[in-house]
């Protein structure tokens, strides 16, 4: 049965820092990965969907790699603001099955 | 990208009442939809599969009697939660499955009182 990590469960950084999320898993067969973001009392929203046969994603300040043979991925970050405040989940796809989420990190910017 | 709506976005209601929630695929037909669960400061957990003309799959631990879960249509599906208690209270999002991913509505936040 598929298993999603993330660490650090809670991150609290000052505006303009740099940042590293990860997220592991522990069954490799995956299709892809995918990075949500998820505000307070809201729904998610899709960062970074990688997949299986890639090795990184960019969006913005965002970047995501991932080694699927090691069963991990992380999310960077780059100068970190405010309005980035909020839970980032982690999520694998492995094909028939749903989608299987991390607990997510919960990131605070503070200005 | 597929649009998945639901409705009501929140809902308060009496312990032993019923909430019923909808699930709206508005881009294409979904013949697989799932039901995610979150308690505050948790992650999702999949409560169900729901699939068009078939009965509904649920996780262990989920009790099909009290979420009623019903794939009307291509682009409907709905969660009752029956005899709702205060411990039912939670943010419900439900997906549908698309070719590489899910998708997402927004989510209903129900508080039963």
């Amino acid at each position: 049965k598929q298993e999603v990590t993330q660490i650090p469960a809670a991150l609290s950084v000052p505006e303009g820092e740099n940042l590293v999320l990860n997220c592991s898993f522990t069954d490799s067969a995956i299709y892809n990965l995918q990075w949500f973001r998820q505000d307070p009392g809201k729904g998610l929203t899709s960062l970074l969907l990688i997949q299986s046969s890639q090795r990184e994603q960019t969006s913005g300040r965002l970047n995501a790699s991932l080694d699927k043979s090691s069963g991990r991925s992380t999310l960077y970050i780059a100068a970190s603001q405010p309005g980035d405040s909020a839970t980032y989940l982690c999520a694998v796809y492995s094909g028939n099955t749903p989608l299987v989420f991390g607990k997510g990190t919960r990131l605070s910017v503070i200005a | 990208g597929a649009v998945v709506s639901q409705h009501p976005s929140w809902v308060i209601c009496k312990s032993g009442t019923s909430v019923k929630i909808e699930c709206r695929s508005l881009d294409f037909q979904a013949t697989t939809m799932f039901w995610y669960r979150q308690f505050p400061k948790q992650s999702l957990m999949l409560m169900a599969t729901s699939n068009e003309g078939s009965k509904a799959t649920y996780e262990q631990g989920v009790e099909k009697d009290k979420f009623l879960i019903n794939h009307a249509s291509l682009t409907l599906s709905t969660l009752t939660v029956t005899s709702a208690h205060p411990e039912d209270s939670s943010f419900y999002i439900c997906s549908e499955r698309g070719r590489e991913t899910q998708y997402f509505g927004p989510g209903t936040r129900l508080l039963v009182l």
